[in-house]
Formats: structure tokens, sequence, C-alpha cells
């Protein structure tokens, strides 16, 4: 079974300052990582994807996650936020064939302060 | 662009009723899902089809059964709504890896 970690709830960062929100997974066979951004009453929104290849991957608004498989983690950052990034992160992993069923992580709420 | 539909936004129902939640995809996905979300406990898989007629369990399937009649429309249905499946439900198709999503329901269950 696979699962997904995501130790921070909510994360206060002032504008222009980096951020790092963290994800850590569990599995026993090939996943494929994803996060995903939630802006209110919104749905999810993929912003960025691991498949295969380079372990860093880049969105188009600055953000970037690298790909760490000896500490199974999929850490997501962007050096220098703005206020218009407050939202809700949800990292997750799927399966690399049949399905792709998606377990997601409990998300983290990322609050840019001005 | 694909395009994920869920029917409403915003559904007020009482206990007891029969609710029925439509998501309808527009690029001939097989797999479609169904999700809930509630605060600090993330997305939970309720069902998922990955074909006509073809449907499974995810890790929340009590009290809620789907319908999938035709590749494009994913009906989750909830027999007899509680107050406890008062949530947001979002619907997801997938193309290979990459899932796409709908904008989500939010059921009030009073």
């Amino acid at each position: 079974a696979q699962s997904v970690t995501q130790l921070d709830s909510q994360v206060p960062v002032f504008e222009e300052a980096p951020v790092e929100l963290r994800c850590n997974y569990s599995s026993s066979v090939s996943v494929y990582l994803f996060w995903y951004v939630q802006y209110p009453n919104q749905g999810l929104q993929l912003l960025l994807k691991y498949l295969s290849g380079s372990t860093l991957v880049e969105s188009i608004n600055g953000f970037e996650a690298e790909f760490n498989k000896s500490q199974t983690s999929f850490h997501l950052r962007k050096p220098s936020v703005h206020i218009s990034d407050t939202a809700e992160y949800f990292c997750a992993v799927s399966l690399t064939s049949g399905t792709y069923k998606y377990i997601f992580g409990t998300g983290t709420r990322l609050k840019v302060l001005a | 662009d694909v395009k994920v539909t869920q029917s409403s936004r915003y559904l007020v129902k009482r206990t007891g009723e029969k609710v029925f939640l439509e998501c309808v995809q527009d690029m001939d996905h097989e797999n479609m899902f169904w999700y809930r979300q509630d605060p600090g406990l993330g997305l939970r898989l309720i069902y998922f089809s990955y074909d006509v007629k073809m449907k499974e369990k995810g890790d929340i399937p009590e009290g809620y059964s789907v319908s999938r009649e035709k590749k494009e429309r994913f009906s989750l249905i909830l027999e007899s709504a509680s107050t406890n499946q008062t949530s947001m439900y979002l619907c997801a198709s997938t193309s290979g890896a990459q899932a796409f999503f709908g904008q989500g329901t939010r059921l009030t269950v009073v």
C-alpha cells in the first residue's frame, strides 16, 4: 500500500520569502509523484509532476520539487512567494500503471503575509 | 482543455434524502474517481471506475454507491444522506497518470 505524509498543516510566510512544503511518501512499488494546488472554492489543479527522468521538476509559476528516492521525499519549494500563492497544496502519489489510483496527503495550507 | 464538470457547486439536503452528484468529463477518459475532502484529512477515495459499468470501492465506500452507464458520466449516490456526509465532493478523471478535477460540490446535510 502507498501513503503520503505532509507534516505541516499550515505554513505562514512573508511575501518574497522562500518557502518549502514537505512531502514524504511510502510505497513498496514505483510511483509517480505530484503536487496539486487548490485555491479557495475551487477544484485541484496540477502544479507539477515527476514521472521519470530528471529528479528536479519545475512549474511555470516558479515552484520546483525534487524527487529524492533514498529519503522518499518530494518537497515543494519556491524561492520568493507572492500573495497570490496563498492556497492549499496537496502532495500525491499514483501507481505507474492500471487505474493510476491516487493517494493524497492531508494538505498544507500556505498563507502568504504582506 | 480537459473539462470535468460537476453538476452543482452547492447542495443542501435533508437527512434521509437520496442524493445524486453528477460528474461529466469531455475527453473520453476511461478512469473516473470520486473523492471527499475534509479539513485535516485531505482527499479520501470513495469509489472509482475504470470502464463503463465497472466500479471499485475506494477507502471509504460506506453509505455511497456509484453508477457509470456512459463513459463520460460518473454519478455518486448517497442512498440515505446523513449529517456526517456533509463535505466537499470532488470528481476526477485521468489521462494516463495525470488527474483532472472538477470544481467540487459542497454538500450540506441538515
